[in-house]
């Protein structure tokens, strides 16, 4: 079945950077473009940018921007998102989620980052 | 970017009863590109209602979804216990895309 399978939880100290994996399976990985998404305690969904696990192109949330690097390894069927310069205020659940004709049809189980000196 | 505003906050029945969930974006959403996405703790949302009236592979029908422009509704028929949870509205006709604030719906 259409699975996407992210990386355990993760403690990290402000201004360090962490990096999620999602790794697909069930599918074609390039075929599809893969979205990252995080829910901080108490606030609503935020998307954060996408890639095309095809060509590797990719579009960046403004709010991230400069922040914010997703990539993938096709030999993996894996994508990753890997996120600098952490503050407290990026405590969240972080979710991967495939894109079939623009909805998010398949979610990771999501991975929990903890940012606390 | 596109504000989506959710009422109510909370929203409390009982199995059995019909809820009505509402959405407001800040400004049209082109194509009707509105989503509905149901949220259980502990984990990842998933896809009830695309194209704002159109129920994802497997929903039941007592899900359904209508509206056009800035103003969305859902609609849970007759609640069955497993449908209490979290509801998120989203509109991916525009970039960024962006979440509604969410609705629990809760047992009362």
């Amino acid at each position: 079945q259409v699975q996407l399978v992210q990386s355990g939880a993760d403690l990290k100290k402000p201004g360090a950077s962490v990096r999620v994996s999602c790794k697909a399976s069930g599918y074609t990985f390039t075929k599809y473009i893969i979205h990252w998404v995080r829910q901080a305690p108490g606030q609503r969904l935020e998307w954060m940018g996408w890639i095309n696990a095809g060509d590797g192109n990719t579009r960046y949330s403004q709010k991230f921007q400069g922040r914010v690097t997703i990539t993938r390894d096709t030999s993996a069927n894996t994508a990753y998102m890997e996120l600098s310069s952490l503050r407290s205020e990026d405590t969240a659940v972080y979710f991967c989620a495939r894109d079939s004709l623009s909805l998010m049809d398949v979610w990771g189980q999501g991975t929990t980052v903890t940012v606390s000196s | 970017e596109i504000v989506l505003t959710q009422s109510p906050g909370t929203l409390s029945l009982s199995p059995g009863e019909r809820a009505t969930l509402s959405c407001r974006a800040s400004q049209s959403v082109s194509g009707s590109y509105l989503a509905w996405y149901q949220q259980k703790p502990g984990q990842a949302p998933s896809l009830l209602i695309y194209g704002a009236s159109n129920r994802a592979t497997g929903i039941p029908d007592r899900f359904s979804g209508s509206g056009s422009g800035t103003d969305f509704i859902l609609t849970i028929s007759r609640l069955e216990p497993e449908d209490f949870a979290v509801y998120y509205c989203q509109q991916y006709g525009s970039s960024p895309r962006t979440f509604g604030q969410g609705t629990k719906l809760e047992i009362k």
